[in-house]
Order: C-alpha cells, then structure tokens, then sequence
C-alpha cells in the first residue's frame, strides 16, 4: 500500500524561528518523487518543494529545505526564518511514475506562525 | 500561482439537485485531476484524464462523472447530490513527465442541505 503519514496535525513557531514537520511515507517502488506542498486560509495549494528519490542530495529552495532519509522513508521540510506568510496547511506527498503517476498525501500540518 | 481556474467558488445547493464544477487550466497541460478534501483528510482522487477523450476513476469516482473534451477544460457532475457530498473539491494539472508536481485551483467549496 502507498501511504503518507504526517504526525503533526498542528504545530506553531514564533516568527523568525525555525520549524521542522515530519513526514513518512510507505511504498514498494524504487522510483518516486516526493513533494510539499502549502496551502494558505482560503487560497491556493502551492508547491514548496520537491525531492527525487534517486537523488541523495537534500533538496533546497530559499527557506525551505528537506531532511530527506530514503532508507527511513522519510521527508521532513525544514522552514527557516520563519514567517506570518507561512501560516498555512502543509502536505506531503510522493508520486510513482509506475503507477500511472498518482499521488499521494498525507492528513497535512497545520502551521501557525506567531508573531 | 497556476493558472488554472475553478468556478464556482462556494455552492450551497439542496439534495437532489444536478450540478457541475468547472475547472479550466491556461498551460496547456494534459494531465487534470479532480481531488476531494476533508479536514484532516487527505486528498483522495476522484477523476483524472491524460489528454483528451481519456478520462479514469480514481478512489472515489462513485456518483460523479468527468468529461474531456478540450485540454484547457475538465467539468465533475454530480447527477445528484447527497449531504454526503459536501467537501471542497480541488482541480489539478500537470504537464506529462515523470517529476512533473501539481498545479491546483482555488477549490469548490460544496455544502449540500
């Protein structure tokens, strides 16, 4: 079975601070990709970032970076610096080209970002 | 952001009743997908299409129907609503390619009375 766990339902971080949300995740295939994704109050899921699998190196975009361990299956998303516009849903996810690339994600992390 | 583009925004509509939420993409892409979000749920796919003319069920395709007849364009019906209904349905593309993430429209709040 293909699963996302995300075992945070809320955390909260002061502004400027930094923040790490967990994810695990369950699949069989070797070729995957893996994602977060952020969705504010009442706005637009957005991607934040993504992972290949086949990659070792940890992917990175500005503030956000990933603590990828393939042999765990996990990907937590680390948020430096923190702030109020991060507020929002975050989810994860992974996709399998071999199943007809579906995705997959998790229950999401409710962040909030204090002032 | 996407551009892609879901209307209505919020519907409230009694049991019963027929309706259709648009969604419409400007990118070209020829992967669309219709999802269903519940808080503290995940995302679970109800449509999705590759192209044109291809349309497929995904884990909760029961009592709704998708059509594809242009790339930019990808409607969901409900023949009939049911309270049970009641969900914000999220539209996504994604242009073909193994790495290629999701992009997402603004949502269908549904509430069915």
């Amino acid at each position: 079975a293909q699963t996302v766990t995300q075992s945070q339902p809320e955390m909260s971080v002061q502004e400027a601070e930094t923040v790490t949300l967990s994810c695990t995740y369950d699949t069989s295939e070797s070729n995957y990709y893996l994602f977060w994704y952020k969705q504010p109050p009442s706005r637009q899921m957005i991607l934040v970032i993504r992972q290949e699998a086949y990659k070792q190196q940890n992917a990175t975009e500005n503030r956000f970076s990933v603590n990828f361990q393939k042999a765990a299956k996990s990907f937590s998303l680390k948020i430096s610096d923190s702030q109020l516009g991060d507020t929002a849903m975050y989810f994860c996810a992974f996709m399998t080209p071999n199943t007809g690339n579906q995705f997959y994600f998790g229950t999401g992390t409710s962040l909030t970002v204090i002032p | 952001e996407a551009d892609i583009y879901q209307t209505p925004r919020y519907l409230v509509i009694g049991t019963g009743k027929k309706i259709t939420l648009e969604c419409s993409q400007t990118m070209g892409h020829d992967k669309m997908y219709w999802y269903q979000q519940d808080p503290g749920m995940e995302l679970h796919l109800i449509h999705y299409s590759y192209g044109v003319n291809s349309t497929e069920k995904g884990d909760l395709s029961s009592e709704s129907t998708v059509s594809r007849i242009r790339t930019e364009h990808f409607p969901l019906t409900l023949e009939s609503a049911r309270p049970s209904h009641t969900s914000q349905y999220l539209c996504a593309s994604s242009i073909q390619g193994s790495d290629s993430p999701l992009h997402f429209g603004n949502g269908t709040r549904l509430t069915v009375t």
